[in-house]
């Protein structure tokens, strides 16, 4: 068990770049998560993948944002034309998600996150 | 919209002293509630897992209660050693959400003095 791996680890651009990041889940989780956090701040949602299907958004996930996970493995999250606010960590998670109606969710696992500096 | 609120924001101790985390969130409709270890610049490690249905969950040092119908969970840390300094984040899992749309609080910043 590998753990959740994401890549690259750090990552320095000017504004107005793009950027790709890559996440790879636990290889059985079916779920993917990303979220973002700034300093001093808990993590906060932005999106999440069932298998390949892209189930919710949060509204932090502007325009420029679009994330895939195309083959329901790895995912990866694409930032266009990026701002200074865009400067964060930017994280991944997976878990084993028990189908069927109001069934429990179980552990999500984090990766080590990338940190995102736009200068 | 769960909100969750961590108290103390930050906590300093001196090695060999028992820690308490307090964990508060609005909406009592939860799958579950998962603690979080997170080292400087690092991503998050799951502690310990607690679900709607149970009161607490041990492992080891550590030990988290939940009183769902009061919206609050505690982390206790046993015996802390200068490595459990660390910020500890809880995070409550909604039910009828789909996924674990986890929403976090502010976490506790942890220092443990030797």
């Amino acid at each position: 068990d590998t753990g959740v791996s994401q890549n690259p680890r750090h990552k320095i651009t000017k504004r107005g770049q793009n950027v790709t990041f890559r996440c790879d889940p636990i290889s059985e989780h079916n779920r993917l998560y990303w979220y973002r956090q700034t300093l001093g701040q808990g993590p906060e949602f932005l999106t999440y993948f069932q298998n390949e299907a892209q189930l919710e958004k949060s509204r932090l996930l502007s325009d420029r944002f679009s994330a895939e996970r195309p083959k329901g493995s790895f995912s990866t999250l694409e930032i266009q034309r990026t701002e200074q606010g865009d400067s964060a960590m930017y994280l991944c998670a997976s878990s084993l998600g028990i189908l069927g109606a109001d069934t429990m969710n179980t552990e999500a696992f984090f990766g080590q996150g990338t940190r995102l500096t736009v200068v | 919209k769960q909100e969750v609120t961590q108290i103390p924001a930050a906590l300093s101790v001196p090695e060999g002293e028992n820690l308490v985390l307090n964990c508060s969130f609005t909406d009592s409709a939860i799958y579950n509630l998962q603690w979080f270890r997170q080292d400087p610049g690092k991503g998050l490690t799951s502690l310990l897992l607690i679900q709607s249905s149970q009161r607490e969950q041990t492992s080891g040092r550590l030990n988290a209660s939940l009183d769902k119908s009061s919206g609050r969970s505690t982390l206790y840390i046993a015996a802390s050693q200068p490595g459990d300094s660390a910020t500890y984040l809880c995070a409550p899992d909604p039910r009828g959400a789909a996924g674990n749309k986890l929403t976090f609080g502010g976490g506790t910043r942890v220092l443990v003095k030797p």
